[in-house]
């Protein structure tokens, strides 16, 4: 079992649409990361995360140390969105267990 | 991002030769990492750095070797390069209560 679980794997949906990625981990972690990287493009930090919620424009996420688990919510969809989203669970030697990530396309 | 560089932004080298990745870093951030990235093996580890001369191994660290003689720069060298290194490199800073900053990358082919 991966120590870092991504659902789902893919994701289409229409423009507007609220979206929701899911990740769900089994380590001990010091934060939890969530990353965008577009097709042939770099790897963008979008939230770092240890309790709570945090909030960046259009996009959400919240975390549930208890359940372990976390959630990436983007609200009026756009195509621009469209990328694969990677979350990551730091440890305290600053390293990441990466998700498998979501590949996200949005249609117009 | 402008607090961290990677060069060259592209490679094409010949099996068997050398090859050194650069990466500089003006954020004085104490950690630095080497990634590279496959098609259906998303990122992997290569090296990691925790300070000037400080390294240590990850998951795919054989046929690599890496330096950090400054805090703002950390080499990742081929010694000898090899078809199954043509890849993508990222490299990755982060610091104490900030997360990690990615470089653009670097495709690198080896024919």
């Amino acid at each position: 079992k991966n120590e870092v679980e991504q659902s789902p794997q893919n994701l289409t949906a229409q423009e507007g649409e609220f979206i929701t990625i899911n990740c769900s981990y089994s380590v001990g972690i010091s934060a939890l990361h969530w990353l965008q990287q577009h097709p042939g493009g770099g790897i963008v930090s979008l939230f770092m995360l240890s309790s709570g919620k945090k909030k960046h424009g259009r996009l959400i996420a919240t975390i549930n140390i208890q359940e372990k688990h976390s959630s990436l919510h983007i609200t009026a969809s756009h195509p621009r969105d469209s990328a694969v989203y990677i979350c990551a669970a730091g440890d305290s030697n600053y390293q990441l267990i990466w998700g498998a990530g979501t590949k996200l396309i949005i249609k117009p | 991002d402008a607090g961290i560089t990677q060069s060259p932004r592209h490679k094409v080298t010949e099996t068997g030769t050398p090859v050194t990745l650069r990466c500089h870093q003006t954020e004085n951030h104490r950690y630095m990492y080497w990634y590279r990235q496959d098609p259906g093996h998303g990122l992997r580890l290569i090296h990691y750095s925790y300070g000037v001369k400080d390294t240590d191994k990850g998951e795919v660290s054989d046929g690599y070797s890496v330096s950090r003689s400054k805090t703002e720069d950390f080499l990742l060298t081929l010694e000898s390069a090899t078809s199954s290194q043509t890849s993508v490199y990222f490299c990755a800073i982060s610091g104490q209560a900030v997360g990690y900053t990615f470089g653009s990358g670097t495709r690198l082919t080896v024919v």
